[in-house]
Formats: structure tokens, C-alpha cells, sequence
């Protein structure tokens, strides 16, 4: 398997513009989580989705991010509209079963100006 | 907020020397993990402790839990200059299904 994998890598964007990153977790893993990273807040958990299922979003910011799993292959988080403070990098990760490793992508690098 | 908190937050050794990072959280758990970040990349998981384990061994790693501190240890021995990077640790807490949560990690320079 080729691990997570997480497109684009990096995306710049100007402020106001509509942002979509993209996950495709490894086969089989039925939890899926979205994370954000900044120097500021360290590592967020913005959303979770177990068996496809939004589980906890209460990390998700506001209500200009918004994230779906249509597929047990594939997850979108969209920013929109974007601001600079958005600038992070926003890493997908996936897991097998309850509480178990957790599989990482290489991060998309966001930066709005 | 952050379930985990490392410390300290930055660690500089020698080469050769051992490395010891700590890890506080707050609630009941399940697990708890360790994580390493190399600059610019994911994070890779390390290793695993279960609420019902005390310590656990790879190779030069060596993790302890103290439930009833709510603490837990990561022990890197014999430190390589490979060993740069930041690691994490992220607790599986109870009734909360898959969830991870990690903490604002530690970020550890070992010169050659």
C-alpha cells in the first residue's frame, strides 16, 4: 500500500478563495482524521469520521471549513472562504480499528495570502 | 484543548547520550502513543503503551505510564544524530471511539 496520501502537497491561495484539500487513507482502515498544524497550536484534531460517519467535529474552527468521506477511500476538507490566518499545514491520517496506530500523510501546506 | 502536554518543549544533547521526554494528559485513557516529525514530514508512530501496561521496550526506545499520575515517559538511549526531530505523544482516550489527541510535542536536537 502506498500509505495516506494527501494532494495537493502545497497550495497557495489569496484570501476569499475556496481551498479543497484531499485524503485517500490506506485500504481497509475504517477511521479517518483531519489535523491541522501551526508553531501557534501545536497539532488540532479539527474532525474525525469513523466507517465513513462524521464522528466529532468540535474541532473545526467555524463554519467556513467543512469536511465529507462520500467513500471509505476518500475525504475532502474545504476552506471557503479562506483567510491568511488559515495558513497551516493540514495532515490526514488514518487507523484500522479503535485507538490504534495512526497512519500519517505528508501534510498539504497551506498558505493564503 | 491539548489532552497531552510534553515536556520540555526543546531538548539539546550529545550524540551518545540518552534523551528523556515526558508527557502529562488529563482524562482516562486507552492507550497512549509516541510520535516522531521530521521536519517538514508526517508523523510516525513509534510506539504503543496500553492503559494496562507499566513500561514497554523497541529497540532503543523505553516508554513507562503511571496511570495514577497520569504521566508517561519516552526514553531514547544511546541517541543517534538521526534522532533529530519533534515527538509527539497522543492519548486514545475511553468512550470516545478512535479518537487521538496529541500534544505540543517536544522537539529534540542531538549533535554529532
Amino acid at each position: 500500500d502506498a500509505g495516506v496520501i494527501q494532494s495537493p502537497r502545497h497550495e497557495v491561495t489569496e484570501m476569499g478563495q475556496e481551498v479543497t484539500l484531499r485524503c485517500k487513507p490506506i485500504s481497509g482502515h475504517n477511521s479517518l482524521f483531519w489535523y491541522r498544524q501551526t508553531m501557534m497550536r501545536g497539532l488540532e484534531l479539527l474532525i474525525y469520521f469513523n466507517n465513513n460517519v462524521p464522528i466529532d467535529d468540535s474541532g473545526m474552527p467555524e463554519d467556513r471549513f467543512s469536511a465529507k468521506m462520500p467513500n471509505a477511500s476518500f475525504s475532502t476538507l474545504k476552506i471557503q472562504p479562506s483567510e491568511p490566518r488559515d495558513s497551516a499545514v493540514y495532515f490526514c491520517a488514518s487507523t484500522r480499528t479503535g485507538n490504534t496506530e495512526a497512519f500519517f500523510g505528508q501534510g498539504t501546506r497551506l498558505t493564503v495570502v | 484543548s491539548q489532552q497531552g502536554e510534553e515536556d520540555p518543549q526543546a531538548l539539546s544533547i550529545q550524540e551518545g547520550e540518552n534523551a528523556t521526554m515526558n508527557c502529562s494528559y488529563k482524562t482516562s485513557i486507552n492507550n497512549l502513543q509516541w510520535y516522531r516529525q521530521n521536519s517538514g514530514r508526517g508523523l510516525v508512530h513509534l510506539i504503543l503503551i496500553r492503559s494496562n501496561e507499566r513500561e514497554k521496550h523497541s529497540g532503543r526506545l523505553r516508554v513507562t505510564l503511571d496511570t495514577s499520575k497520569k504521566s508517561s515517559s519516552l526514553l531514547i538511549t544511546a541517541s543517534r544524530a538521526a534522532d533529530t526531530a519533534s515527538y509527539f505523544c497522543a492519548t486514545g482516550l475511553n468512550n470516545a471511539g478512535n479518537m487521538l489527541t496529541f500534544g505540543g510535542g517536544t522537539r529534540l536536537m542531538v549533535k554529532p
